[in-house]
This record gives C-alpha cells, structure tokens and sequence, in this order.
C-alpha cells in the first residue's frame, strides 16, 4: 500500500528565509506526486505537481526517486505563505484518488 | 479552474439520524468523485470512489451500509450518513475532476452529531 509522510506538523520560519517542506513516500510502483495548500478558511486547492515540473508562487519540487522524496522548497518566504501544506501521490496510470500525508503547518513571521 | 461545490457546508444533528451531503462539478462532467473524511489536526483520508451509474468504491474499513453514497448524474454525488453517531462527527470533503486531469476539491461539509 502507498503511504505518504510529512515528519514536520508545524515549520515557522521568518519572511525572507528559506523553506523547506519535506515529504517521503513509499509506493512500489510509479505513483504521481502533488503538493496541495490550504489557505484559512479556504478549500484545498492544488499547487504543483512533478510531472508539470513548473513553479507556483516560487515554490518548486523535485521527485527523487532515490530518496523516495518530494520535498517542496521556496528560496524566500513571504507571509502570505502561511498555510497548511499537504503532500499526496496518486497511482499512475489510472486511479486518481489521493493518498495524503499528514500535513505540514507553514507559519512565516514578519 | 473547475468548481466543486458542496451542501451544506455544516450541519448539527441528533444521534439516530440520517444526514446526507451533495457534491456537484459546477462547470464540467465527472465520471468519477471522491470522498475524503478529516478528522480534527488530521490528514483527510479516502473514503470511497463515486463511480456515474454504478455502484461505489470503498476503502477498507470503510461501511458501505453506514455510508451510502450515490452518483446519480455526471454532476453530482450525494454522500448519506446513516444512522448518525457522535463518532461519526467530522469533516467530509469531495473531489471531483475530468479525466486524467487534476482533482478540484469542494469547500467541505462539517458534521457534528449530538
């Protein structure tokens, strides 16, 4: 079975610092990865994924298949940052329900 | 982007009843919906697969009979707590997406059972 780990439930860390966000995985096939925010009050809504291989709001992420690991990264944090971040992965090809890990608290201080 | 919406988005009710939550895709089809159950400063687990026209999916340890669910339509999954228990208090979230494409999640649906 697929899991996803998130070690950190909260990172605070201040404006302008870099962060790091890490994520593992275990799926003994080839599992699609995707970095997911949560805003306050607002709905889960999907930031990158690595087959786009893009960056979002100066976040990147890079699959290490080595490592087993997704971590999310930003040069710089901005405040506006401050969020839920969740990690999840998704069998490929076909099923696309989410397998979420825990979740990381993100808080960027002035 | 796509929109999910979900009703209601919160409900209080009594131990002993039922209680149903709908999901619709706004502005696109979904063969396929999700639902996602968050228990408090917890991740959101899979519950079941919504499939159009045929019956859903559950995960393992998940109660087919507790948790009726129903795709009636390409745009809309309803999700019925039966029976409703305190423990059974929680937050229940849909996805719902086109294909192959990335999964929309609605704004979720607080339930607490006195």
């Amino acid at each position: 079975a697929q899991r996803v780990t998130q070690p950190e439930k909260l990172l605070s860390v201040f404006k302008g610092a870099p962060v790091e966000l890490k994520c593992n995985y275990s799926y003994s096939g080839s599992p699609e990865l995707f970095w997911y925010v949560q805003y306050s009050r607002q709905r889960l809504q999907l930031l990158l994924r690595h087959i786009s291989r893009e960056s979002i709001k100066g976040f990147t992420a890079d699959l290490n298949k080595g490592e087993t690991s997704f971590h999310l990264k930003k040069p710089f944090a901005q405040e506006e940052d401050s969020a839920m971040y969740y990690c999840a992965l998704t069998r490929r090809p076909g099923r696309r329900a989410l397998t979420f890990g825990s979740g990381t608290r993100l808080q960027v201080q002035p | 982007g796509a929109v999910v919406s979900q009703h209601p988005s919160w409900v209080i009710c009594k131990s002993g009843t039922s209680v149903k939550i709908e999901c619709r895709s706004l502005d696109f089809q979904a063969t396929t919906m999700f639902w996602y159950r968050q228990f408090p400063k917890q991740s959101l687990m899979l519950m079941a697969t919504s499939n159009e026209g045929s019956k859903a999916t559950y995960e393992q340890g998940v109660e087919k009979d507790k948790f009726l669910i129903n795709h009636a339509s390409l745009t809309l999954s309803t999700l019925t707590v039966t029976s409703a228990h305190p423990e059974d208090s929680s937050f229940y979230i849909c996805s719902a997406g086109r294909l192959e494409e990335t999964q929309y999640f609605g704004p979720g649906t607080r339930l607490l059972v006195l």
